[in-house]
């Protein structure tokens, strides 16, 4: 069974300051590796999808990089806002594997 | 709005009860996935349908199964109720590839009393 992990487990920001998360996973038989928000009361919400190793995704002020070969992945928020309070997941998608979550990071930034 | 739809939004229930969770993938998805969120515990993977045929188990008990039908609905049934199987229930879909978004419905809280 694949062990996920992500550090830190929890996170306070100032509104303005810029954060970056780390999510760690066997790097064996890797397919793919996925980035979620989940806000408190909803569901999660696909960020990225990052399967080669160097790719590099953005999305707004929010942008991940991928290591295959070590095993890991960093979450960047550039300029955090309030509304990007949130738990971000990261899962692990090996061959002959389901998807493995990770336990989340929980960022609260405050304004 | 993912596309996803679950119901019921919330259902409570006693123990040694029986109980069916439902769920309608987005339009073209093939593959349907369940996941468990228990109190402190991050999500953990039940089972995943493709097209009608399990596809892959998770940590589902025994007491739990589950079904994808014709119209690609899925229905996950959760058997003689215990306390500890008070959870939130997420579905997710997506187009079957490991590398595809998974969608996520807005979840149904079950509550064992």
């Amino acid at each position: 069974i694949l062990n996920v992990e992500q550090s830190p487990q929890s996170l306070h920001v100032q509104e303005g300051d810029s954060t970056n998360f780390t999510c760690s996973f066997p790097s064996s038989n890797f397919y793919a590796l996925h980035w979620y928000r989940w806000e408190t009361a909803k569901s999660p919400e696909a960020l990225f999808v990052m399967t080669l190793n160097g790719d590099e995704k953005k999305k707004g002020r929010i942008s991940a990089t991928l290591n295959t070969k070590e095993g890991y992945s960093y979450l960047y928020i550039k300029g955090s806002q309030p509304e990007d309070s949130a738990t971000y997941l990261c899962a692990s998608n090996n061959y002959g594997q389901n998807f493995v979550f990770g336990p989340g990071t929980r960022l609260s930034v405050l304004p | 709005d993912s596309g996803v739809t679950q119901t019921p939004k919330h259902l409570i229930t006693a123990t040694g009860q029986r109980v069916t969770l439902r769920c309608s993938p987005r339009s073209g998805d093939l593959s349907v996935y369940w996941y468990q969120q228990s109190l402190d515990q991050g999500l953990q993977f039940l089972i995943q349908y493709y097209n009608g045929e399990e596809r892959a188990k998770g940590n589902i008990l025994e007491r739990f199964s589950a079904q994808q039908f014709p119209d690609l609905h899925s229905e996950l049934n959760l058997s003689s109720l215990e306390l500890g199987d008070s959870a939130l229930y997420f579905c997710a879909s997506n187009g079957l590839a490991g590398d595809n978004e998974q969608f996520f419905g807005p979840g149904t809280r079950l509550t064992v009393l």
